[in-house]
């Protein structure tokens, strides 16, 4: 069965500098697709970035990028000019884009910002 | 910019009650999925439903559980006799997969149930 785990209960970053976000899975599969969602105070799920296995470049988006190692099933988030509204749990999730697309998710980092 | 909507957005039941969860996935999206996370623990998934159909579930949704598109556009989740367990935050979310693709999923904000 495919896992996810993260290994960073917690983290924390000044405002303004860069934070790497730790995550490794499990799977056997070599097509599948993997995800950073953001659960702020709110609790609600935002999408912060994906990443397609097949895809060699990694995902950027805005200050958000992916550092994505295949053959070490890595998946790191780093966020760049960290900002206030940064803090939150961050979730990294698998998904083997099979019939159901469920999604498998890590157990979470809890990213705190320091002005 | 469309979005999933969940309601109610707090639930407070008796144990043994039922409690039926809602949800608006996105307009065009044609797969519907169920997740819950209990306070301070990892998302789970617990259902997902194509075509008006279960494709999958987990081992948490059992008997107690079931899941509805009574109308176009409406998906909700019913758990028929709450047991103090059940007591979480509940997610919808939906997608729109093409086929060879997968299509990220949007969540809602989220249910939270509390279960006395």
């Amino acid at each position: 069965a495919q896992t996810v785990t993260q290994s960073q209960p917690e983290m924390s970053v000044q405002e303004a500098e860069t934070v790497t976000l730790s995550c490794t899975y499990d799977t056997s599969e070599s097509d599948y697709y993997l995800f950073w969602y953001k659960q702020p105070p709110s609790r609600q799920m935002i999408l912060v970035i994906r990443q397609e296995a097949y895809k060699q470049q990694n995902a950027t988006e805005n200050r958000f990028s992916v550092n994505f190692q295949k053959a070490a099933k890595s998946f790191s988030l780093k966020i760049s000019d960290s900002q206030l509204g940064d803090a939150a749990m961050y979730f990294c999730a698998y998904n083997d884009g099979g019939a159901t697309n469920k999604l498998i998710f890590g157990t979470g980092t809890l990213l705190a910002v320091q002005p | 910019e469309p979005e999933v909507t969940q309601t109610p957005s707090h639930q407070v039941t008796q144990m043994g009650q039922e409690v039926i969860l809602r949800c608006v996935p996105i307009s065009n999206h044609l797969y519907f999925y169920w997740y819950r996370q209990i306070l301070g623990q990892k998302v789970e998934f617990l259902v997902s439903f194509y075509n008006n159909e279960i494709s999958e579930k987990s081992e948490i949704f059992d008997d107690q559980f079931s899941v509805e598109r009574p109308d176009g556009s409406n998906f909700t989740l019913k758990i028929r006799s709450t047991k103090l367990e059940d007591s979480a935050m509940y997610f919808c979310a939906s997608s729109f997969k093409t086929s060879g693709g997968q299509e990220t999923q949007y969540f809602g904000p989220g249910t939270r149930l509390l279960v006395l």
